[in-house]
């Protein structure tokens, strides 16, 4: 059975631009959600989809926005890159809808650079 | 408000030892999750085991488990027989049901295993 998927593993980009990264879940996982590890700040919730509708956002700016596909797939995107962006971005699948009872499986993560 | 509690950043154990790993939270939610990810220097975060709120038993998940004391509000990772491969650093998380859905992370604790 495949894991969590993240595409692209690493990735730098320029301060003003956008990132779209991509993340797979496990099949037949019907929540997605993502996460930025910073040294400074740890794991912070972005957001959290479940499908296709956002159901949780976490305290970021409206630069982070995310979507799902109709087969689970989620991709986020981050427009006007800035320096403090540069993180390591996780995303987690879990099988259904209540939440405090399921495991969330991570992918190995984006790094993502930004100069 | 920090809901979930790690004290100790880094901690030394030797090969073939026990070593628990401290982690503290704080909800008023009846209904929740407790998780424990360990993440290697790769990145990924792999899950190691879950308990849940209304569990009776602590969980067991091979050399791991969880000494889960509810009204302490603890949730203590063992690890059993350490192995060189244990080295990495390991989160303690928890979801709750009627809050937001995202899993909030402690900040982590530096486990190295010495040989």
């Amino acid at each position: 059975k495949a894991g969590v998927t993240q595409t692209p593993r690493y990735l730098i980009k320029t301060r003003g631009q956008q990132v779209t990264l991509s993340c797979s879940p496990i099949s037949g996982h019907r929540s997605v959600s993502w996460y930025q590890q910073t040294p400074g700040q740890g794991l912070q919730f972005l957001f959290e989809y479940f499908s296709e509708t956002q159901r949780n956002k976490g305290n970021f700016p409206g630069r982070f926005s995310g979507r799902q596909f109709s087969n689970s797939r989620s991709e986020m995107n981050v427009s006007t890159l800035e320096l403090g962006d540069s993180a390591l971005y996780l995303c987690a699948s879990s099988r259904t809808g209540e939440i405090a009872n399921t495991e969330a499986f991570f992918g190995q993560g984006t790094r993502l650079t930004v100069v | 408000a920090q809901k979930i509690t790690q004290t100790q950043p880094g901690m030394f154990v030797q090969e073939k030892e026990a070593v628990t790993l401290d982690c503290t939270y704080d909800t008023s939610d009846p209904s929740y999750g407790l998780f424990w990810y360990k993440q290697p220097s790769s990145g990924e975060m792999i899950f190691l085991i879950y308990q849940g709120s209304y569990d009776q038993q602590n969980a067991t998940e091979g050399r791991y488990s969880l000494n889960f004391q509810k009204a302490r509000k603890s949730a203590n990772l063992v690890i059993s027989a350490s192995q060189l491969g244990d080295s990495a650093m390991y989160f303690c998380a928890m979801r709750e049901a009627h809050n937001n859905n995202d899993m909030r992370f402690g900040a982590g604790t530096r486990l190295t295993v010495k040989p």
